[in-house]
């Protein structure tokens, strides 16, 4: 039990373009959602807390109009990366946790973006 | 400020056990997780120890020490697909995931 998917894995867009991914809890019900970013060697990076049915909280330095979540469902949380460029490039990964059972935290696959 | 420290890498030889250390100043304290990270992959859980002692798990065990702010990895029988990066987290009195930077090991034949 406790699966997080996400998708796609990877994914090549334009400069200019917005890209949608998506986290889904298949299993269990994730009243909160968390996406992160990683930079190659380095740990990850909190970039905003998902609630489902409000509104996102994100963190210092992260700018909430260009990276758009929604959690429309107890089991769905997206981020959207608008007019993407180059530095935008990352892994983008979601995690979610069953909190009526399991203290830990379950990740998605991960989203290797590249915008050229 | 919250801080996790543990080292950027470590390089040890297939068969023989490693101890992977990580110390953590946070704003309080409800868990310590270990998260295995291959690369290009997202992390996957390890161990959660919130109790000071020694949580052993297979080939893996993790010690915490709350009075020291310490706490380690100990993977035994060491193999080839054990080379990863091992993530340090801590959930602080928010709630809240405080990630260390990773420990990258290496595995030598």
């Amino acid at each position: 039990g406790a699966v997080v998917s996400q998708h796609p894995s990877r994914v090549i867009c334009k400069s200019g373009t917005s890209v949608k991914i998506e986290c889904r809890s298949l299993d269990f019900q994730a009243t909160t959602m968390f996406w992160y970013r990683q930079f190659p060697k380095q740990s990850l990076m909190l970039m905003a807390t998902s609630n489902e049915g409000s509104k996102a909280t994100y963190e210092q330095g992260v700018e909430k109009d260009k990276f758009l979540i929604n959690h429309a469902s107890l089991t769905l949380s997206t981020l959207t990366v608008t007019s993407a460029h180059p530095e935008d490039s990352s892994f983008y990964i979601c995690s979610a946790r069953d909190q009526t059972e399991r203290p830990e935290a379950f990740f998605g696959q991960g989203t290797r973006l590249t915008v050229v | 400020g919250q801080n996790i420290d543990q080292p950027t890498e470590m390089t040890a030889t297939e068969g023989a056990i490693v101890q992977i250390n990580c110390t953590y100043q946070t704003s309080g304290f409800n868990g310590l997780f270990w998260y295995q990270q291959h690369a290009g992959e997202a992390p996957t859980f390890l161990s959660y120890n919130v109790l000071d002692g020694l949580e052993e798990k297979g080939r893996f065990s993790s010690f915490l020490s709350r009075s020291k702010g310490y706490s380690y990895l100990l993977l035994k029988e060491l193999q080839m697909k054990d080379s990863a990066s091992y993530l340090c987290a801590v959930v602080d009195s928010n709630y809240q995931l405080i990630w260390g930077a990773g420990t990258k090991l290496i595995i030598k034949p």
